[in-house]
């Protein structure tokens, strides 16, 4: 089985803080993603990345950035938090073949103080 | 540009009885649509896909869809409701070309009662 894991499921930060998430896929994925989730609003994609060093930007990306230095670690950045990033972080992955699924993490719920 | 509309944001049935949630996409090219499950507290889960060849798709835990290309939809079916089924359901779509990412509707909430 695939396994996605991200490195924390709770986390409290201070506004302003540098604030890193992790996110570590198993299955050699080509592809990963980062999402937010709020109520109401479902999943919103931030970032996603289909090869080592390579990103793109999603719906949301203001605020974030994102590192791949290698193929199955995906970083997700705050460069300097805020309250209104309180929220679900999702990190998924998948293979490029295009009827591929993704496969996701527990998610980090993320508070921002 | 590709989008998903999950019609209710809130279901709610009896157990034993016929879960029905809605799915509409739009898309300009044949999509790839899957279904997903998130239990409190936990990622997304797979539950079953469409990619291409039989229409009526089946999947875990009972669930099944039927991609009508007539009607844009991908509508998740159950016949007979578990309490373990309450959870939140994700219906998204793909465009098809490889390495992009899943458009998602905003979910439904599914809650069972005995």
């Amino acid at each position: 089985d695939v396994k996605v894991t991200q490195s924390s499921r709770y986390l409290v930060k201070r506004t302003g803080e540098k604030v890193f998430l992790e996110c570590v896929q198993d299955m050699d994925h080509e592809n990963m993603f980062w999402y937010r989730q709020d109520p109401g609003l479902g999943l919103r994609l931030i970032y996603f990345s289909y090869d080592v060093k390579m990103k793109e930007k999603g719906d949301i990306p203001e605020g974030y950035s994102v590192s791949r230095e290698k193929k199955e670690r995906f970083s997700l950045i705050l460069e300097s938090a805020s309250t209104n990033q309180t929220s679900m972080y999702l990190c998924a992955s998948s293979r490029t073949a295009n009827n591929q699924p993704q496969h996701f993490g527990d998610g980090t719920r993320l508070s921002i103080l | 540009a590709q989008s998903v509309t999950q019609l209710g944001s809130h279901v709610s049935v009896s157990e034993g009885a016929l879960v029905l949630l809605r799915c509409n996409y739009s898309s300009s090219v044949p999509p790839y649509l899957f279904w997903y499950v998130q239990y409190p507290n936990q990622g997304l889960q797979l539950l079953l896909k469409y990619t291409t060849g039989a229409t009526l798709v089946k999947g875990i835990n009972g669930f099944e869809a039927e991609f009508k290309k007539s009607e844009t939809s991908f509508h998740l079916t159950k016949p007979s409701a578990h309490m373990s089924d309450a959870a939140e359901y994700f219906c998204a779509v793909s465009d098809g070309q490889a390495g992009t990412a899943l458009i998602f509707g905003k979910g439904t909430t599914l809650s069972v009662s005995s």
